[in-house]
């Protein structure tokens, strides 16, 4: 079984704070992407990274791609309220050729005013 | 943008009931897929589909079918909800490298 794990699971900090959450898997995935998901909505796309190393930024997030494409970390800056959500990765494990996703549990962020 | 749309917000059922959850996309799509969301459970794929009439089985398709009749919709069927199947049911559709896109979701009560 391919499975992703993410950490923390939870994470609470305050308006301003930096912070990194991280997915890691055993095995080695052809791209990864990243959701975001609000209370009572399905996720919402926010990246995907396809080559190992490889380095994404969206505003005051930043992506990275493990360089052996086993695990993927997802940094934000000054965080604000708005970035409050359920944090998922989910990838395709190389071997397979499946379109399914493999998805990890998330990291539900709160950030406090 | 890729709009995907389920056919209810929230909806309570009894036990015993024939279910139809509805999805549609309007990106002409290939790929489409049913997950139910649970606390401590992530995201469990029930079943996708890879084109109009053929279905595959995810990992949890005890109790639940599906169709795609049409490459734009793919309904979910719980032929005899049970109070188990009480979750958040969130469809989804790809094009390119798995980028899935999500509707906002259903929360079925099973009572």
């Amino acid at each position: 079984t391919q499975l992703l794990e993410q950490s923390p699971q939870f994470l609470s900090i305050q308006e301003g704070e930096n912070l990194t959450v991280y997915c890691n898997s055993s095995s080695v995935f052809s791209s990864l992407q990243w959701y975001r998901q609000e209370p009572g909505e399905g996720p919402v796309l926010l990246v995907t990274v396809v080559t190992g190393g490889e380095v994404k930024k969206l505003k005051r997030l930043t992506f990275q791609f493990g360089d052996a494409r086993k695990d993927s970390s997802l940094h934000i800056t000054a965080a604000q309220p708005g970035d409050t959500g359920l944090y998922l990765c989910a990838g395709t494990p190389a071997q397979g050729g499946s379109e399914k996703l493999v998805f990890g549990k998330g990291t539900k962020l709160t950030v406090n005013p | 943008d890729v709009k995907v749309t389920q056919s209810s917000r929230y909806l309570v059922k009894r036990t015993g009931e024939k279910v139809f959850l509805e999805c549609v996309q309007d990106m002409d799509h290939e790929n489409m897929f049913w997950y139910r969301q649970d606390p401590g459970l992530g995201l469990r794929l029930i079943y996708f589909s890879y084109d109009v009439k053929m279905k595959e089985k995810g990992d949890i398709p005890e109790g639940y079918s599906v169709s795609r009749e049409k490459k734009e919709r793919f309904s979910l069927i719980l032929e005899s909800a049970s109070t188990n199947q009480t979750s958040m049911y969130l469809c989804a559709s790809s094009l390119y490298y798995n980028e899935q896109f999500f509707g906002p979701g259903t929360r079925l009560t099973v009572l």
